[in-house]
């Protein structure tokens, strides 16, 4: 079955890295933009980034841009997101998604199981 | 950035109630817009696409409508498992979603 599974997230302090990681299964990655979804404590989701299947096209959110690299390796089935500069604000679960398109629409499915981060002193 | 609102954020109602929610987007957007369920604790869930396409595997009890600026999705009777909190997300442009709407046992 189609399935996502997150990992890399954890505590870190303001001003450090974390790359998290996305592990594809079930279906062919390769042929499937991928995005990142966050969701603070308590708090309500807000799209991150996301990348084509080739790597060809990435696009973030403004409050991330210039921090946080999004990436893919078709060949593992893997998705990652390189965060740097860390803030408290970005404290958050982080999932994972295809993003899949008929014609002109767009939209998340399925949703890994998500990865918390926790940035603070 | 287009910006999404929902209405009510807050709901409470018993099985078997119609519950409609209410999703605007602060310009059209044509039929471009998802509807997901989220549960405490878990992932949210896709159950509508654009606009008014039922997921495959998603009860038919849900149903979207509207385009432009305004939608609305409806739960025709309301089952225990319906209790959750609905988001709209709007993939005209960067996503956005909107705030959420959350539904519980009244």
């Amino acid at each position: 079955q189609v399935q996502l599974v997150e990992s890399g997230g954890g505590l870190v302090k303001p001003g450090g890295s974390l790359r998290l990681s996305c592990a594809a299964s079930g279906f062919t990655f390769s042929d499937y933009y991928m995005s990142w979804i966050r969701q603070a404590p308590g708090k309500g989701l807000e799209w991150v980034s996301y990348i084509s299947s080739s790597s060809s096209y990435t696009n973030y959110a403004d409050s991330v841009k210039g921090r946080f690299t999004i990436s893919r390796d078709n060949a593992k089935n893997s998705l990652y997101l390189q965060m740097n500069s860390l803030r408290a604000e970005d404290t958050a679960v982080y999932y994972c998604a295809s993003t899949q398109w008929l014609a002109a629409y767009n939209w998340f499915d399925p949703w890994g199981q998500g990865t918390l981060v926790t940035v603070s002193s | 950035d287009i910006q999404m609102t929902q209405s009510p954020s807050s709901l409470s109602a018993s099985v078997g109630d119609r519950v409609t929610i209410t999703c605007r987007a602060s310009q059209s957007i044509s039929s471009y817009l998802n509807w997901y369920q989220q549960k405490p604790g878990k992932a949210p869930k896709l159950l509508i696409y654009a606009a008014s396409s039922l997921q495959s595997g998603v009860p038919s009890r849900f149903s979207g409508s509207g385009s432009g600026t305004d939608f609305t999705l409806t739960i025709s009777s309301l089952q225990p498992e319906d209790f959750a909190t609905y988001y709209c997300q709007q993939s005209y442009s960067t996503p956005h979603f909107g705030p959420g709407t959350k539904v519980d046992i009244k």
